[in-house]
């Protein structure tokens, strides 16, 4: 069955550096997606992308943080200047259409993201 | 706005025994409900999803869950417990045309054997 790929499981990062986070949608799909979620708290909407552009942004996702497509299969979460507060698991995401209920979202197994 | 509260983090049950996991809606426009579990070093997996079709919604692994309006509720249950059940799930709502999903804070499942 296909399934959402990310790297790494695990990165551990210094205040202030920027760390790309990495996904591999499924293929056929066309709208992919970041959450986060923090210890403890919940899974929180960050971004969906569409035909190369943000779709839908929260107020999470400032200008710290950007996505990019950079090729026909990776789908990358870049920030900038990491603070200690961006420490969270980070899950991507990826659906065939627009719409929850008939189009489910497929999640990978998240990125766990340690800022010291 | 729309936002879901899962009623305790932690849940433990025998195995053989009933699985209640809460969930609480709020929602200002007919709401779409998930459930998605986790197990150690997975995606999230879907459970089941209410469509406004039936409010009695039966997924996979036996779990199903009901939707009732008067409670704003969308509470998992599965009637008998299995070890493989352990795992952590999540309740999610989202609106028909929306791309974003809101999630609860999840609530992990261990099953005693």
């Amino acid at each position: 069955e296909p399934e959402v790929t990310q790297t790494p499981s695990h990165q551990v990062t210094q205040m202030g550096q920027e760390v790309i986070l990495r996904c591999v949608p499924i293929s056929n799909h066309l709208y992919f997606y970041w959450y986060r979620q923090i210890l403890g708290q919940k899974v929180e909407f960050l971004v969906s992308f569409y035909n190369n552009e943000i779709s839908e942004k929260s107020e999470i996702f400032d200008d710290q943080f950007s996505v990019e497509r950079p090729d026909g299969s990776n789908f990358t979460l870049k920030i900038r200047s990491t603070k200690l507060e961006d420490s969270a698991m980070y899950f991507c995401a990826s659906s065939e259409a627009l719409g929850g209920v008939s189009y489910e979202q497929y999640f990978g197994p998240g990125t766990r993201l340690t800022v010291t | 706005a729309q936002s879901v509260t899962q009623l305790g983090s932690h849940v433990s049950v025998s195995e053989g025994a009933l699985v209640l996991l809460r969930c609480n809606y709020s929602s200002s426009v007919p709401p779409y409900l998930f459930w998605y579990v986790q197990y150690p070093n997975q995606g999230l997996q879907l459970l089941l999803k209410y469509t406004s079709a039936a409010t009695l919604v039966k997924g996979i692994n036996g779990f199903e869950a009901e939707f009732k309006k008067s409670e704003t509720s969308f509470h998992l249950t599965k009637p008998s417990a299995h070890m493989r059940d352990a795992a952590e799930y999540f309740c999610a709502v989202t609106e028909y045309t929306g791309n974003q999903f809101y999630f609860g804070t999840g609530t992990s499942l261990t099953v005693i054997p």
